[in-house]
């Protein structure tokens, strides 16, 4: 299956914006989804695990969830702030292979 | 606190063998999944696979017979091979833990496919 993300999302500092990730055949909901950070030149880091678990250390301004109805899965940013200007990546899980999405940058106005 | 780095040659001749490690400290190489993830200039993320200590390995499809990955806990160490490689191989190269999510990542380490 292929996870599908916007290329590019934006909004002002302070805001909220939420990101999807829909997915092409199967259930979203039939295996986790994961969600990474990546700033610009630096490696990605694990930003939800299990659909909607935060890792120690990741603010609660992210938050994650999947929806059976839309087939997709949603990381919401709330109270933007500049230096949530980076790439998400969504991720999941096919049996043993992983996949992730396009990726969408996210652009703080 | 668990730490990677990947290290090998930063450009690799068309049709040759890239060859890189991922060094592991800070935990047990034994216990988890190692990945192999590579993401080409400007584009998105793409899993290439994964090794376990005990022998187990899970490769994308996408690389058929291309990839080979070991995992060596004398050295600490994960290994990628990528055969045959192309300009379209031309990516940087992270190792991750395969734990719940990629929960720890290598640096990365850029590698150029060129004559």
């Amino acid at each position: 299956f292929v996870l599908t993300q916007p290329h590019s999302v934006s909004e002002s500092p302070g805001k909220t914006v939420t990101i999807s990730c829909t997915r092409s055949s199967g259930r979203i909901d039939s295996t986790y989804v994961m969600w990474y950070q990546q700033r610009p030149g630096r490696a990605p880091t694990l930003l939800i695990f299990e659909n909607n678990q935060r890792p120690s250390g990741v603010p609660d301004r992210f938050s994650a969830s999947v929806d059976s109805a839309s087939n997709s899965a949603s990381l919401t940013i709330s109270g933007l702030a500049p230096e949530d200007e980076a790439d998400y990546h969504c991720q999941s899980l096919d049996g043993p292979y992983r996949i992730f999405g396009g990726g969408t940058k996210l652009t703080v106005l | 606190q668990l730490q990677l780095q990947e290290s090998g040659p930063g450009l690799v001749r068309p049709s040759e063998t890239l060859s890189l490690t991922c060094g592991v400290s800070g935990d047990s190489i034994k216990d988890y999944y190692w990945a192999w993830i590579r993401q080409p200039a400007g584009k998105g993320l793409e899993w290439i696979g994964r090794a376990y200590f005990y022998g187990d390995a899970d490769y994308n499809p996408a690389f058929n017979s291309r990839v080979t990955m070991s995992v060596d806990a004398s050295r600490s160490q994960v290994s990628l091979e990528l055969k045959s490689v192309t300009a379209a191989d031309t990516a940087v190269y992270y190792c991750a833990r395969d734990d719940r999510g990629f929960d720890s990542w290598g640096q990365g380490t850029l590698v150029t496919v060129s004559s």
